[in-house]
């Protein structure tokens, strides 16, 4: 089976650093992915992580260590515009043979208040 | 600009009926997934298609049927709607391997009394 976790919600302030965790146990782990999702809209590819380490982008990070199960997306420079959903999400070899087919954590709530 | 649309956007429906949503993607993409969305369980997989004819269930496939008879579509069917699917239901395509993201429509809010 599978299991992912991450923080219900989260708050944190404008222009400051915020790190949103999350946690999977998944056999035949082949991939993590980060999505952002605004209230009442589609989700949005963020991060795509398969091997251990830092991956940048702009003001977003996401890292990974395939040993510990763990990753974590960071958001730098805070903005109002970056309060939505932090939706986790791994694949793996062990879904039937499967490409590409996903399982989704329940996602983050962070609230950036000025 | 390529895209992937739902249709309808909302819909209200009732205990019993038959109900369809829609799903086009200009992309070409091979890979085609449906998902339901709801407070405290986050999206769900409910079927999902490599190609054109083939089809395989997710992990809330109960009640829900899909069909794939050309690239572009993967229309969802509800044969019975219960209370219990009034959901947000979204579509997603990608390219056919592990390393592509996933795309996804805008959304159609199914309500069912």
């Amino acid at each position: 089976g599978q299991n992912i976790d991450q923080p219900t919600e989260m708050t944190a302030t404008e222009g400051a650093i915020v790190q949103i965790n999350c946690t999977y146990q998944t056999s035949g782990f082949n991939g993590l992915f980060w999505y952002q999702q605004h209230a009442g809209e589609a989700p949005t590819f963020l991060s795509y992580n398969v091997l251990d380490g830092l991956e940048e982008k702009g003001r977003f990070s996401s890292f990974l260590s395939r040993s510990k199960g763990y990753s974590y997306l960071l958001l730098k420079e805070l903005q109002m515009k970056d309060s939505a959903s932090y939706l986790c999400a791994v694949t793996s070899m062990n879904y039937g043979g499967a490409t590409n087919k996903l399982i989704f954590g329940t996602g983050t709530l962070l609230a950036v208040q000025p | 600009d390529a895209e992937i649309t739902q249709s309808p956007r909302h819909k209200i429906t009732e205990t019993g009926r038959q109900v369809t949503l829609a799903c086009h993607q200009t992309w070409n993409h091979n890979n085609m997934f449906w998902y339901r969305q709801d407070l405290g369980h986050g999206l769900r997989l409910i079927h999902y298609s490599y190609g054109v004819q083939d089809t395989n269930k997710g992990e809330v496939s109960d009640g829900y049927s899909v069909s794939r008879s050309n690239t572009e579509d993967l229309p969802l069917t509800l044969e019975s709607a219960a209370s219990s699917q009034t959901s947000v239901y979204f579509c997603a395509s990608s390219e056919s391997s592990d390393y592509n993201e996933q795309f996804f429509g805008p959304g159609t809010r199914l309500t069912v009394l």
